[in-house]
């Protein structure tokens, strides 16, 4: 099965900065999701890039991805001490079960006010 | 947008008792759920996929008869972590695609065997 790997797995920076995470997989993909995870809670969904899209913006989020290089990127610009949590890329297959989503480990991030 | 409940929150437990895990979709009907496992500070694990009116996919390496899942309607799903020992504390989320492949997720259940 695939497996997203992010980098790095913790980052720290001050309000106002912009912070970059980027995912690698290594199979096929339709999608690739972006989920937020603050600590002890459930997911919640930031964005969703297709196979076939190279960029995609949702506010002060920008994701980037690169079928050729199998990876992804998502950035935060402006960033908020209220964007202070673990972020994780999730990549669903090709075919029948494509629903299916493997995650990555994740990136930490904290935001200091 | 979509809601995903899941119940209880929080259980802590005895060595050999099972639990039952509900995950609910609030508004909007689910033939599929997916179950995952994570442990602190790590990522998400999928244990099965939940399928109505027929029996679960479950992951490699994941016990079928540990873990046991039913789908019976198009709104829930429950997980039943049969003779629970230590190791079997973790976090369990559930999660169901609605409007495409965008998945929503429930809260989680932390579980604590004792």
């Amino acid at each position: 099965s695939q497996q997203g790997e992010e980098d790095p797995q913790a980052l720290s920076i001050q309000e106002g900065e912009n912070a970059t995470m980027n995912c690698s997989y290594k199979t096929s993909i339709n999608n690739l999701q972006w989920y937020r995870q603050n600590s002890g809670r459930g997911l919640v969904h930031l964005i969703l890039i297709r196979s076939n899209e190279r960029e995609k913006h949702s506010g002060r989020l920008r994701v980037t991805l690169d079928t050729s290089k199998k990876s992804s990127s998502l950035l935060i610009t402006a960033s908020r001490a209220a964007d202070t949590a673990s972020y994780f890329c999730a990549t669903a297959g090709s075919g029948a079960g494509s629903y299916q989503l493997t995650f990555g480990k994740g990136t930490k991030l904290s935001v200091i006010p | 947008g979509a809601v995903v409940s899941q119940h209880p929150s929080r259980v802590i437990c005895k060595s050999g008792t099972s639990v039952k895990i509900e995950c609910r979709s609030l508004d909007f009907q689910a033939t599929t759920m997916f179950w995952y496992r994570q442990f602190p500070k790590k990522s998400l694990m999928l244990m099965a996929t939940s399928n109505e009116g027929s029996k679960a996919t479950y992951e490699q390496g994941v016990e079928k008869d540990k873990f046991l899942i039913n789908h019976a309607s198009l709104t829930l799903s429950t997980l039943t972590v049969t003779s629970a020992h230590p190791e079997d504390s973790s976090f369990y989320i559930c999660s169901a695609p609605s409007g495409g492949f965008r998945q929503f997720f429930g809260p989680g259940t932390r579980l604590t065997v004792l």
